[in-house]
């Protein structure tokens, strides 16, 4: 499994983007990049998944570079409902495979 | 997506008790996993639970501190056994599901041993 690293904590204004980078220098072939989201008393969720170049769902957009070892999260205007920890995953497509979370990046958006 | 419950959402025990958390998915599963996550923490994998075999533990976990059930493919139980204050976390389930290997959690259970 890719070690993956990120800040340990980010602070944003409200309606501001917000960019959150991982570095996942030994990711391997077969890795998918995976976002997570964790509000306090609740279990992580799946936020946005990608391989390479740029991935847009309703929630966020991930940006890939070609060599795969770093990702981007952005977070588009982001609101108080926003502050959460972001973890980055580097998760193989065979499955069944247990994960390794990092520490995550605690964003805090100020009012 | 499947959508994962667990039970309980929190409770207190008393030291040297044991507390049993169950967690039933909507959706036939192949695995399930179980992670601790102390406070201000990120998680750790306790236990890999597949149906019909025994539990696959992570370093630092043991089958007696930590007993797992996989009676059926939507439904687990973990058990923490004889507990300590250093148990107490919050513990969660999760399980792989859909095409893409996401991995849903449920809400977790928020354990205090006094």
């Amino acid at each position: 499994l890719a070690k993956t690293t990120q800040p340990i904590s980010m602070d944003s204004y409200e309606g501001q983007e917000v960019n959150i980078t991982c570095s996942h220098n030994n990711i391997a072939t077969n890795d998918y990049i995976t976002w997570y989201q964790q509000f306090p008393s609740q279990g992580p969720r799946f936020i946005i998944q990608g391989y390479k170049t740029k991935v847009t769902n309703e929630v966020a957009s991930l940006f890939i570079p070609a060599d795969r070892k770093s990702s981007t999260l952005s977070l588009p205007r982001v609101s108080l409902s926003d502050t959460a920890v972001y973890y980055c995953l580097c998760i193989s497509n065979f499955g069944n495979e247990k994960l390794t979370f990092g520490t995550g990046t605690r964003l805090t958006i100020i009012p | 997506s499947a959508v994962i419950s667990q039970k309980p959402s929190r409770d207190i025990c008393q030291r040297g008790t044991s507390l049993t958390i169950q967690c039933q998915v909507d959706s036939q599963v192949t695995m399930m996993f179980w992670y601790r996550q102390q406070p201000g923490q990120s998680l750790t994998l306790i236990a890999t639970a597949n149906q019909g075999s025994e539990a696959t533990y992570e370093s630092g976990f043991v089958i007696d501190k930590f007993p797992i059930s996989r009676p059926n493919l939507t439904f687990s139980t973990l058990t923490v056994s004889n507990m300590s204050p250093e148990d107490s976390s919050i513990y969660l389930c999760s399980v792989e599901y859909g095409i893409q290997n996401i991995q849903y959690f449920g809400a977790g259970t928020r354990l205090s041993v006094l």
